[in-house]
């Protein structure tokens, strides 16, 4: 079974509806994080967590919200979802370990996202 | 700022070739990390290595190689004796120092090398 789950792979939607996508794992890793990928422009930071209680904004975070449920579970809403949206969304998580230490993140399968 | 240059936007080899896929950062940071994933075109992205700041021995994984130099800012990859699975989208990325989380650090990602291995 995939360490890193996102659910649903494929979405297609129309403008304005409200759209959440989910992300589980089960690498035990406290962080965890949202990304958006568009061709050209490489991956982009939506959102991140260190642990359930701490939430931060990434590089481009308007017209997103998060929730981090459970330390395994962190999901991704579009409140109101605009064409400019379509995109591939990566979850990922990865392990704190050591202070001062990066350690690399583990992408789930992406979730193709279409707003129309 | 922190910055991940790959200049190479689109690669295309025959297989057995040996190719390199570029990578410079700019940093700050006395300690920081290195990495590189592999996207092939099933979409998914796959961790290949991590490289810290204070170990510059070349990394040699099968056909995979890294070639890390502080003194030009740079962490090359190589694949040597390409074959078509290696046709991928190739990510370079740098860990950057966030103010606002302490030492945890986010990634700083380069724009990708499109690899196209040919039979």
């Amino acid at each position: 079974d995939a360490d890193v789950t996102q659910t649903p792979r494929n979405r297609i939607t129309k403008t304005g509806k409200r759209i959440m996508l989910e992300c589980s794992q089960t690498k035990g890793h406290d962080r965890m994080y949202w990304y958006r990928q568009d061709p050209g422009l490489g991956l982009r930071l939506i959102y991140y967590s260190f642990d359930v209680k701490d939430i931060n904004k990434g590089e481009i975070s308007d017209g997103y919200s998060v929730s981090r449920q459970a330390q395994a579970k962190f999901s991704l809403s579009l409140e109101s979802a605009i064409p400019n949206q379509t995109a591939l969304y990566f979850c990922a998580t990865s392990d704190s370990l050591q202070q001062g230490s990066y350690n690399e993140q583990f992408f789930g399968p992406g979730t193709r996202l279409t707003v129309l | 700022a922190q910055k991940v240059t790959q200049a190479q936007t689109e690669i295309s080899v025959v297989e057995k070739e040996d190719v390199t896929l570029d990578c410079v950062y700019e940093t700050r940071d006395t300690t920081y990390y290195l990495f590189w994933y592999k996207q092939p075109p099933s979409g998914e992205l796959v961790f290949l290595i991590r490289r810290n700041s204070f170990d510059e021995q070349n990394e040699i994984s099968g056909r995979y190689s890294w070639n890390f130099q502080k003194s030009t800012s740079s962490f090359n990859f190589t694949i040597t004796a390409s074959q078509v699975v290696d046709s991928a989208v190739y990510f370079c990325a740098l860990s950057e120092l966030s103010p606002r989380a302490g030492n945890n650090r986010k990634l700083i990602w380069g724009l990708g090398t499109s690899l196209a291995v040919n039979p």
